[in-house]
């Protein structure tokens, strides 16, 4: 599986976009990269996943540069809701993913 | 549609006592899991299913036992629990072809 680096943590002002940028050097052929959000007390929930280029919904992009070495999640004039804990994922389209520590979001008025 | 639905919420256990969590999901979804999240961590992959009838040992599955009992359900055993247990434990459940996870609520365990 390969191993993901995100930030531990960051800070923004309600308003500002937001990027959050995770590496995963060793990303293999298959994998697909996913992003969940959690808040406290709560369950992970699925924000975006994408394979290369860029995606975008509803709730956030995720560029994905062509060597898919990196990617980065998007949130576009953040909220004081959308701070939460944010994962990166790397993971192939079966079996077992396995999360990190994630980026923890603090949304300042 | 209720998703992945967890019993019970809370649990406060001694040290040595057993219990099983449940897990149910309405989603029709082959693959089940289960983590536990301590204070400040991410989540770590206790067991999982990846059909119905298997079972899988995940990062940390010293001290626990599953049982795929159908497709809908999915428990986790704590035979003799041990204050180093207390945890938050999630459960989830995925589309084969889709590593997307749909998780549970979570149940708060404390092993005094």
């Amino acid at each position: 599986l390969a191993k993901t680096t995100q930030p531990i943590s960051m800070d923004s002002y309600e308003g500002q976009e937001v990027n959050i940028t995770c590496s995963h050097n060793n990303i293999a052929t298959n994998d697909y990269i996913t992003w969940y959000q959690q808040f406290p007390s709560q369950g992970p929930r699925f924000i975006i996943q994408g394979y290369k280029t860029k995606v975008t919904n509803e709730v956030a992009s995720l560029f994905i540069p062509a060597d898919r070495k990196s990617s980065t999640l998007s949130l576009p004039r953040v909220s004081l809701s959308d701070t939460a804990v944010y994962y990166c994922l790397v993971v192939p389209s079966y079996d077992k993913v396995i999360f990190g520590p994630g980026t923890s979001l603090s949304v300042i008025p | 549609n209720a998703g992945v639905t967890q019993t019970p919420k809370f649990q406060v256990l001694k040290t040595g006592q057993s219990m099983t969590l449940q897990c149910a999901q309405d989603m029709n979804h082959n693959s089940m899991y289960w983590y536990r999240q301590d204070p400040g961590m991410g989540l770590r992959l206790i067991y999982y299913s990846a059909s119905e009838g298997t079972t899988d040992k995940g990062e940390v599955p010293n001290g626990y036992n599953v049982s795929r009992l159908n497709k809908r359900e999915f428990s986790l055993r704590l035979e003799s629990a041990a204050p180093s247990q207390t945890s938050v434990y999630f459960c989830a459940s995925s589309e084969d072809s889709r590593p997307t996870q749909y998780f549970g609520p979570g149940t708060r365990l404390t092993v005094l």
